[in-house]
């Protein structure tokens, strides 16, 4: 249980234009998930936190503008990267919490590797 | 001082041996503890939640020191395919939802 499913895995685009990144909770409701980055060799970083319904909280120093976030249902949440430049390529990873579970456990998507040439 | 202190590593360690890992955090205020373990180019995965009693999974043993804010990670038996990245992670206190991660220690089991 508590599934977490992240698409598209893998994704190469030209400078310029947008991605978007999806994330689902597949067994179970999520009205926050996670959006977190990850450069080479470096942690996970906390991009924004998003919110069934209402807008995105964006950590300090990531643009709410360049990173658009929507959460329009309980089981997804979209991240899209606008305008995207080289040094925007890294990993992106979704998280959910099932707050129904015991341990109140993050699950992660598999991640995107996003390469922008 | 960073939010999440692990050391980086590289561990290498051969099969069967018994290996720890510490992690300092730096908010006192943290009230939740994990590790997870990710492999290469993959998400984290979780491996154990971390009690202040302590805690055992098989093979695997967490530690934390809350007056210290030190954690631990025991691995006894080490096999193969405990080669991976082993991240130390605490939630973000204050009210605010979401994980810090440490970078991570990498760790080598040789046959």
């Amino acid at each position: 249980g508590a599934v977490v499913s992240q698409h598209p895995s893998r994704v190469i685009c030209k400078s310029g234009t947008s991605v978007k990144i999806e994330c689902r909770s597949l067994d179970f409701q999520a009205t926050t998930m996670f959006w977190y980055r990850q450069f080479p060799k470096q942690s996970l970083m906390l991009m924004a936190t998003s919110n069934e319904g209402s807008k995105a909280t964006y950590e300090q120093g990531v643009e709410k503008d360049k990173f658009l976030i929507n959460h329009a249902s309980l089981t997804l949440s979209t991240l899209t990267v606008t305008s995207a430049h080289p040094e925007d390529s890294s990993f992106y990873i979704c998280s959910a919490r099932d707050s129904g579970r015991a341990n109140y456990g993050y699950t992660f998507g598999s991640g995107t590797r996003l390469t922008v040439v | 001082r960073k939010e999440v202190e692990q050391d980086p590593g590289p561990f290498n360690v051969p099969e069967g041996a018994t290996v720890a890992f510490n992690c300092t955090y730096s908010n006192s205020a943290s009230q939740s503890f994990f590790w997870y373990r990710q492999d290469c180019r993959k998400e984290p995965k979780l491996l154990m939640s971390v009690y202040s009693s302590g805690n055992e999974d098989g093979r695997f043993t967490a530690q934390l020191n809350r007056a210290s804010q030190y954690i631990s990670l025991l691995i006894r038996d080490s096999k193969l395919s405990d080669s991976a990245t082993y991240l130390c992670v605490v939630n973000r206190p204050g009210g605010a939802d979401g994980l810090t991660f440490g970078k991570g220690t990498h760790l080598i089991i040789q046959p």
